[in-house]
């Protein structure tokens, strides 16, 4: 049972340069997420997108774009990283019926130097 | 806006002991309630829910009732164990709308000593 799968686990970026998080669900979800977890703050919304074909800004989006390429697949873009994304990344989906969890990935810890 | 407020860390017991972790809330609508647990390195996962007023979620030995009148969700358990050292987030689900989007508390870690 795969669940929620992000790559790359971890990641080291300078300062300008660009990645892109992957994340893979195998629960048929409709909607999925992005949110990060800094210390002391508990995990924030990035993006999220409700359905195939829709995605909408979270809490704290500058810096970040996002794709949803499919139902299973939803990718996190940082164009040009700077030291304060630095961070725990997870990706997350639900059924998005506000009675069910949301089901998370392990995780991807980013560094920018 | 939506909120949660969670008890600062870290609380650190004794194997046995008895644990409150308080949780409160503002929310508009009808919102879940929600206590995720995090392991050491790995992500969230889901240790019990509340889906509507006076509602008790539980699992593992843990619990927490929603509490519309306090606002409140807080986590209990009787005897610690050493496995359950952990980060604790409470969260709130969207009351007001079908995103499934969560807000989340800061995060309280526990550490149990044998």
């Amino acid at each position: 049972n795969a669940g929620v799968t992000q790559t790359p686990k971890f990641q080291v970026l300078k300062t300008g340069q660009s990645m892109t998080l992957q994340c893979a669900q195998d629960m048929n979800h409709n909607s999925m997420y992005w949110y990060r977890q800094d210390p002391g703050m508990g995990l924030r919304l990035i993006y999220y997108s409700a359905s195939e074909g829709t995605t909408d800004k979270g809490e704290v989006p500058n810096g970040y774009n996002v794709s949803r390429l499919n139902k299973r697949e939803f990718s996190l873009r940082l164009e040009s990283a700077a030291p304060s994304q630095t961070s725990v990344y997870f990706c997350a989906s639900s059924n998005r019926d506000r009675r069910t969890e949301a089901f998370f990935g392990q995780g991807t810890r980013l560094t920018v130097v | 806006g939506d909120s949660v407020t969670q008890m600062e860390g870290p609380v650190t017991l004794s194997e046995e002991a008895f644990l409150t972790i308080n949780c409160t809330y503002t929310a508009t609508g009808y919102p879940s309630l929600f206590w995720y647990v995090q392991y050491p390195g790995e992500g969230l996962q889901l240790l019990l829910k509340a889906t509507k007023a006076d509602d008790k979620g539980s699992n593992k030995g843990f619990e927490a009732t929603y509490r519309k009148e306090t606002t409140s969700f807080h986590l209990e358990k009787g005897s610690v164990q050493v496995s359950d050292s952990a980060v604790y987030f409470c969260a709130l689900g969207d009351g007001s709308g079908n995103t499934g989007k969560l807000i989340f508390g800061q995060g309280t870690t526990l550490q149990v000593k044998p």
